[in-house]
């Protein structure tokens, strides 16, 4: 069975600086990968997607992820992070096809200091 | 606003308790996923259901069970309830369209409070 593993717990950084979390899946083959953003006391939220071609993946509020085969990861980035961007983020990867449960990783604690 | 909604939003009960949690999916969604989110457990996936019919099923006790009714909404089910319970439950729909690329959309979750 698909796991996936989360390397921070939790992250503090200040204003402007720039963000990459890490996320590593177990599974190889075809796989579907998500970002995943929780804001306090908000629900889960969309960030990015990757399916299938390019493996950078563009997706909101200036967020990006890399898709890497070979190392089978799909770390989130971003270049400058904003006080407003302090949540929870969680990495996925469907199990299954294309109506498969999500399996999430522990989750990383963002905080962004003013 | 995804356009899942869960009812209640919060859910106090009491050791032993059976509840039960309510979900509507996004119009036109088929799938409804069941998920529990706890401090010690992290996101966990308990049930899915596509069109009426459980399609798999997770780390759900068997104390739980969910359905799926005609118009789609679904309902979890948790009896002999214990403290270990206590958590935030989210439910999730997806549409069966591939050209939607399959992304499940979070209600805003039942936080269930067992005493």
């Amino acid at each position: 069975a698909q796991s996936v593993s989360q390397h921070n717990h939790h992250v503090i950084l200040s204003e402007a600086a720039s963000l990459e979390l890490g996320c590593n899946y177990s599974y190889g083959g075809t796989v579907n990968l998500f970002w995943y953003v929780q804001y306090p006391g908000q629900h889960l939220q969309l960030l990015l997607k990757y399916f299938s071609g390019d493996p950078l993946v563009k997706g909101i509020k200036g967020f990006e992820a890399e898709f890497i085969k070979s190392k089978f990861s799909f770390n989130l980035r971003k270049p400058s992070v904003q006080w407003s961007d302090t949540a929870e983020y969680f990495c996925a990867v469907r199990d299954g096809g294309s109506q498969g449960n999500l399996i999430f990783g522990k989750g990383t604690k963002l905080s962004v200091k003013p | 606003d995804s356009g899942v909604t869960q009812t209640p939003k919060h859910l106090i009960t009491a050791t032993g308790q059976r509840v039960t949690l309510r979900c509507s999916p996004r119009s036109g969604d088929l799938s409804v996923y069941w998920y529990q989110q706890s401090l010690d457990q992290g996101l966990q996936f308990l049930i899915h259901y596509y069109n009426g019919e459980e399609r798999a099923k997770g780390n759900i006790l068997e104390r739980f069970s969910a359905q799926q009714f005609p118009d789609l909404h679904s309902e979890l089910n948790l009896s002999s309830l214990e403290l270990g319970d206590s958590a935030l439950y989210f439910c999730a729909s997806s549409s069966p369209l591939i050209l939607f690329g399959n992304e499940q959309f979070f209600g805003p979750g039942t936080r269930l409070t067992v005493l």
